[in-house]
């Protein structure tokens, strides 16, 4: 089945306390994201990737990191989350195969609290 | 890089038709215009995807006119499980993944 995984789903740290966030796709898509969604705000594109080693900056990239060491995997880091990294996150993993065809499949999200 | 603009919510009946119009007046020759839906704490979900005129699936339609500056989701006779945000995308993959731009969408309320 065509999976994205997200882990953890839920997670509550504190101010400075370096964490990352999880995403693996079985899909062997070359294209994913990260995004935030904040009320009101829509989903924001925070990185992106178009294949491994190749990582560039989205909309809202201040204060995280990605790195793509191998295709299935695409780990959001925050070095020294603060409070308002506060969101529900989520990774994408986009179809390619040749054509133009914008299908993005979506991990279950987690949600972070930074207090 | 093609930017929508999209009611930011939208009323209905249930049994009702609904149409959601996005406006992309800035749309290349390449892109792709795909819609996605999105249920509250849970990551949007392809619906449908078209190029130009009409297609049609199990879930919606989606029209477009010649011009391609502009199309409609049309959702049948909707429920109150269609009660979602709606985002309107538009671009092609190959130029890169930064051209998936969700924005805020379209909040579809269905009422009983």
């Amino acid at each position: 089945e065509a999976q994205v995984t997200q882990n953890p789903r839920y997670l509550i740290t504190v101010t400075g306390k370096k964490l990352t966030v999880t995403c693996s796709q079985n899909m062997n898509h070359e294209y994913m994201s990260w995004y935030r969604q904040d009320p009101g705000l829509g989903l924001r594109q925070i990185y992106y990737s178009m294949n491994v080693e190749v990582t560039d900056k989205g909309d809202v990239p201040e204060g995280y990191k990605v790195s793509r060491k191998e295709k299935r995997n695409f780990p959001l880091i925050l070095e020294s989350p603060s409070p308002n990294q506060t969101s529900l996150y989520f990774c994408a993993s986009l179809s390619s195969g040749g054509q133009h065809i914008l299908e993005a499949f979506f991990g279950q999200g987690t949600r972070l609290t930074v207090v | 890089l093609a930017k929508t603009t999209q009611p930011i919510s939208m009323d209905s009946y249930e049994g009702q038709e609904v149409n959601i119009t996005c406006s992309h007046n800035n749309i290349a020759t390449n892109d792709y215009i795909t819609w996605y839906q999105q249920f509250p704490s849970q990551g949007p979900r392809f619906i449908i995807q078209g190029y130009k005129t009409k297609v049609t699936n199990e879930v919606a339609s989606l029209f477009i006119p010649a011009d391609r500056k502009s199309s409609t989701l049309s959702l049948p006779r909707v429920s109150l499980s269609d009660t979602a945000v709606y985002y309107c995308l538009v671009g092609a993959l190959k130029t890169g993944a930064n051209n998936l731009f969700f924005g805020t969408g379209t909040r579809l309320t269905v009422i009983p």
